[in-house]
């Protein structure tokens, strides 16, 4: 079945510094949906992208569908503290469009 | 509060038991999914339904599992005989037709001693 992948699995990095976590999926996308959870929270929209090669920006966030629609990155510049917790990409599953399925996520901690 | 709600939080249980967990989604949502998630993994799609109709179940899913979504608002999900593998996280999520973002509960989280 259609899996979704990401990397790396964990970042720790030093407030200021840049964060990239990236997905891919092993069948192609109609569209990719950036998801972000705070420890002890839920899962919160970020984005969504649907056009090949697609780049989306979000204040210091930058989203990236690729070429294929096979692939996308989140790309953080600057990190804070607030940026805290994991990101997760999601895309269609199957032969379904409705269902929706997740990668295992990147988990982001910073360090003030 | 108009947002997603689930109902309970928590819910510690022996394992045999049932359990009934309630979603309420925003009113407007006719689209809503039910999600497993255990520590350090992304939510696992386990059903969805589009309005009261149950559209997809996931083959993981065993027949212990049980969902419904009677008049199409809120929509409960049972589990029959509880397994320690079942002690998860279970998120609800709705969306509205025509956009493809997932608004989440806080989900309730099972413990199965």
């Amino acid at each position: 079945g259609q899996q979704v992948m990401q990397i790396p699995q964990y970042q720790h990095v030093q407030e200021g510094e840049d964060f990239t976590t990236y997905c891919n999926s092993s069948t192609t996308l109609s569209n990719i949906q950036w998801y972000k959870q705070r420890p002890g929270g839920h899962p919160v929209f970020l984005i969504q992208l649907v056009k090949s090669g697609e780049v989306k920006k979000q204040k210091r966030l930058t989203f990236q569908f690729g070429e294929a629609k096979k692939n996308s990155s989140l790309h953080i510049t600057a990190t804070q503290t607030t940026d805290v917790g994991t990101y997760f990409c999601a895309g269609p599953g199957g032969t379904s469009y409705d269902k929706v399925i997740f990668g295992p996520g990147t988990s982001l901690s910073v360090i003030p | 509060d108009t947002g997603v709600s689930q109902d309970p939080r928590h819910k510690i249980t022996k394992r045999g038991q049932n359990v009934t967990f309630r979603c309420d989604p925003i009113s407007e949502h006719n689209r809503l999914y039910w999600y497993r998630q255990t520590l350090g993994q992304g939510p696992e799609f386990l059903t969805y339904f589009q309005n009261e109709a149950q559209l997809e179940k996931s083959r993981l899913l065993s027949d212990r599992f049980s969902a419904e979504r009677p008049k199409g608002s809120f929509s409960t999900l049972e589990i029959q005989r509880t397994e320690q593998g079942d002690s998860a996280m279970y998120l609800c999520a709705s969306r509205e037709n025509r956009n493809n973002e997932q608004f989440f509960g806080p989900g309730t989280r099972l413990t199965v001693l």
